[in-house]
C-alpha cells in the first residue's frame, strides 16, 4: 500500500516570502500521479498542483512549483511571493496508475499560515 | 455550472441513531468517493464506487454503508455502529481511471453526535 507522509504539522511565513512545504510517499510503482491541494478555512478542497512521475520536468502553476525528486520519493511544494488568501491547509496525494481505479491516498496535511 | 453538492453542511446525530449524508454530482463522473477528516489524520477513503451498482470499501468502512443506484448520487449512511462518527465528511468525484486532474470536491458535511 502507498503511504503520503507529512511530517510538519504547521508552518507560517510572512507575506510576499517564499516557504516550501515538504511531503514524501513509499511505493513501488514506476509511475503515478501526484497532487497538491488546498484546503482554505472554506474546507473546500482545491487543486493546486500536478505531476507525473514519469515526467522529469517540475510542475509550475504561477506562484506554486514543486521539487519532485523521484528517487528519493520527495515531492515538495514551493509557494513564492505569498498572499494572505494561502493561508491554508495543504494536502500532498498520490494516484496509483492502475486501470479503473483512481483512489487517491493523502497525507495528514500541514496548516500553512501567512502572516501579514 | 457542473459541480458535485452535498447537503446538509452541517448535521447532528443523537447516539443510536442512522443517520445518512447527500452528495450529488452533475459533471458526469463515474467514480465516487466518500472521504473522513478529522484533525491530524488527513483524509482517509470510507468508500468508493467506480459505477452505478457497484461499490467498494476503503480503508474506514467499518460502520458506514453506501449505495450507487444512480451515477449522480452516492449517499453515505453512517450508522450506529460506527463509535465515533463526529467528523467532517467529504464527497468527491472524478473520471474512472487514473487522471491528472484529480478530484473534484464538495463543500462536506459536519457530523456531530449530541
Amino acid at each position: 500500500a502507498q503511504t503520503v507522509t507529512q511530517s510538519q504539522p504547521e508552518m507560517s511565513v510572512q507575506e510576499a516570502e517564499t516557504v516550501t512545504l515538504s511531503c514524501t510517499y513509499d511505493t513501488s510503482e514506476s509511475n503515478y500521479y501526484l497532487f497538491w491541494y488546498k484546503q482554505p478555512p472554506s474546507r473546500q478542497m482545491i487543486l493546486v498542483i500536478r505531476q507525473e512521475a514519469y515526467k522529469q520536468q517540475n510542475a509550475t502553476e504561477n506562484r506554486f512549483s514543486v521539487n519532485f525528486q523521484k528517487a528519493a520519493k520527495s515531492f515538495s511544494l514551493k509557494i513564492s511571493d505569498s498572499q494572505l488568501g494561502d493561508t491554508a491547509m495543504y494536502f500532498c496525494a498520490f494516484m496509483k496508475i492502475q486501470p479503473q481505479e483512481s483512489k487517491l491516498t493523502f497525507g495528514k496535511g500541514i496548516t500553512l499560515s501567512v502572516r501579514p | 455550472d457542473g459541480g458535485i453538492t452535498q447537503s446538509p453542511k452541517y448535521l447532528f446525530r443523537k447516539e443510536g441513531q442512522n443517520v445518512t449524508l447527500s452528495c450529488e454530482q452533475n459533471l458526469n463522473h463515474d467514480a465516487m468517493y466518500w472521504y473522513r477528516q478529522d484533525p491530524g489524520q488527513g483524509l482517509r477513503l470510507i468508500y468508493y464506487s467506480q459505477i452505478v451498482n457497484d461499490f467498494q470499501k476503503g480503508d474506514i468502512a467499518e460502520g458506514y454503508s453506501v449505495s450507487r443506484e444512480k451515477k449522480e448520487s452516492f449517499p453515505l449512511t453512517v450508522t450506529s455502529a460506527q463509535k465515533n462518527p463526529t467528523a467532517f465528511y467529504l464527497c468527491a468525484s472524478s473520471i474512472t481511471g487514473p487522471t491528472l486532474y484529480g478530484y473534484t470536491f464538495g463543500s462536506g458535511t459536519r457530523l456531530t453526535v449530541v
